[in-house]
């Protein structure tokens, strides 16, 4: 079993749509971050969360550290938010990230 | 964005022969990494330094070699390249305060694109 797991592994949406992605892992962790990762292939980081909650514009992160379970919320779906998103921890005392396999978004016009 | 290139972007090669594949970047950053992304597997770390000359395995390291000269400069060469090899190749940098302490926020580069024959 992977120790990152992120659903739906693909999501198809139309354009307006409120978009839910989910991640959960097995480990302690000191960071979580939610990367996203356009069609041409560069990989940018969106939110990097220990706690709580963050928005960025329409975009809003949170991580239940009980439950070991993060999510990445997209109010008002466009299509230009077609890209993979990927969910990496940093375990407790390690310097390297553990990376989900990433869910591949599509937002329909 | 972070200062981080990757060169070449492209190549295709023949299986046996030896590739380098290098990082370069501006940010002065201490740590950098090299992963591989397959479809099915997402990221996986290939091998990472942790300063000039210190550098160590990740979790598919096998055929794999690196080096770090120079803080700025991290090579990833393949001795004898094989098809299972063919692969997009990301280099991605971090500091130890990257994004605050703890959280080793990384910046990566564009990728490498590398077909073997």
């Amino acid at each position: 079993k992977n120790e990152v797991e992120q659903s739906p592994q693909n999501l198809t949406a139309q354009e307006g749509e409120f978009i839910t992605i989910n991640c959960s892992y097995s480990v302690g962790i000191s960071a979580l971050h939610w990367l996203q990762q356009h069609p041409g292939g560069g990989i940018v980081s969106l939110f990097m969360l220990s706690s709580g909650k963050k928005k960025h514009g329409r975009l809003i992160a949170t991580i239940n550290i009980q439950e070991k379970h993060s999510s990445l919320h997209i109010t008002a779906s466009h299509p230009r938010d077609s890209a993979v998103y990927i969910c990496a921890v940093k375990r407790q005392g390690a310097q390297k990230l553990v990376f989900g396999q990433g869910t591949r978004l599509t937002i329909n016009p | 964005d972070a200062g981080i290139t990757q060169s070449p972007r492209h190549k295709v090669t023949e299986t046996g022969t030896p590739v380098t594949l290098r990082c370069h970047q501006t940010e002065n950053h201490r740590y950098m990494y090299w992963y591989r992304q397959d479809p099915g597997h997402g990221l996986r770390l290939i091998h990472y330094s942790y300063g000039v000359k210190d550098t160590d395995k990740g979790e598919v390291s096998d055929g794999y070699s690196v080096s770090r000269s120079k803080t700025e400069d991290f090579l990833l060469t393949l001795e004898s390249a094989t098809s299972s090899q063919t692969s997009v190749y990301f280099c991605a940098i971090s500091d130890t305060f990257s994004g605050g302490r703890g959280s080793n926020e990384q910046f990566f580069g564009p990728g490498t694109r590398l077909t073997v024959l």
